[in-house]
């Protein structure tokens, strides 16, 4: 899998955007984009993912460049339930049925009031 | 709501003595996976089943035992032989040909005594 790089930590004000950025220089034409959260003590939390189109759900936005060498996890309004520890993850669709998740030290968001 | 369950949050277990962690899930999921981290960690993977009455090994089974009697229920039992059992517990699932897309409960956090 396509080794990622994120910031350590990032900060929030609440009600803003927040850009989570990942870089996955050396990411293959058959790797995805995926972003995972997770809150202090909680179980983590699938969000979004992506191959080359910008998506959009219900949780966040995901933008990837054209080159897909990089991309940014984008939360509308930030709330202080946001705060979490996020992953980006790059991985083929794998056609097995069975793999596990893998995360890296991944970025502590900190939604400040 | 579909979902994950976990029970219980908080699990004390004295030496020498085993206990079973409950995990329940009615998304009609095939596969499901246990995993353990540690603070400050990644997740590292126990065991998984993909089919009711099968399930395999993951990195770091041993000291720990599970069963697949039901589609919805794959419960993790952390024996004696297990010596470091002291982590938080994740159990997860995810649709048939979609292990990329995990689901993960709230977790069970075990202390021994």
């Amino acid at each position: 899998d396509a080794k990622t790089t994120q910031p350590p930590s990032m900060d929030c004000a609440e009600g803003r955007a927040a850009n989570l950025p990942c870089n996955h220089s050396t990411i293959s034409g058959n790797e995805y984009v995926y972003w995972y959260r997770q809150i202090h003590s909680q179980g983590p939390q699938y969000i979004i993912h992506g191959l080359k189109n910008n998506e959009t759900n219900e949780m966040a936005s995901l933008i990837i460049t054209e080159d897909r060498k990089s991309s940014t996890l984008i939360l509308p309004h930030a709330t202080l339930r946001d705060t979490a520890v996020y992953y980006c993850i790059v991985r083929p669709r794998t056609k097995t049925s069975y793999d596990k998740v893998i995360f890296g030290p991944g970025t502590s968001l900190s939604v400040i009031p | 709501d579909g979902g994950i369950t976990q029970s219980p949050k908080y699990l004390f277990r004295k030496e020498g003595q085993n206990v079973t962690l409950s995990c329940e899930q009615n998304l009609n999921h095939d596969a499901m996976y246990w995993y353990r981290q540690d603070p400050g960690q990644g997740l590292r993977l126990i065991y998984y089943s993909q089919i009711v009455n099968d399930f395999q090994k993951g990195d770091i089974a041993e000291g720990y035992s599970v069963s697949r009697e039901k589609k919805e229920s794959f419960p993790l039992t952390v024996t004696s032989a297990q010596k470091n059992p002291t982590a938080f517990y994740l159990c997860a699932s995810h649709e048939q040909g979609a292990p990329e897309t995990q689901y993960f409960g709230p977790g069970t956090r075990l202390l021994v005594l």
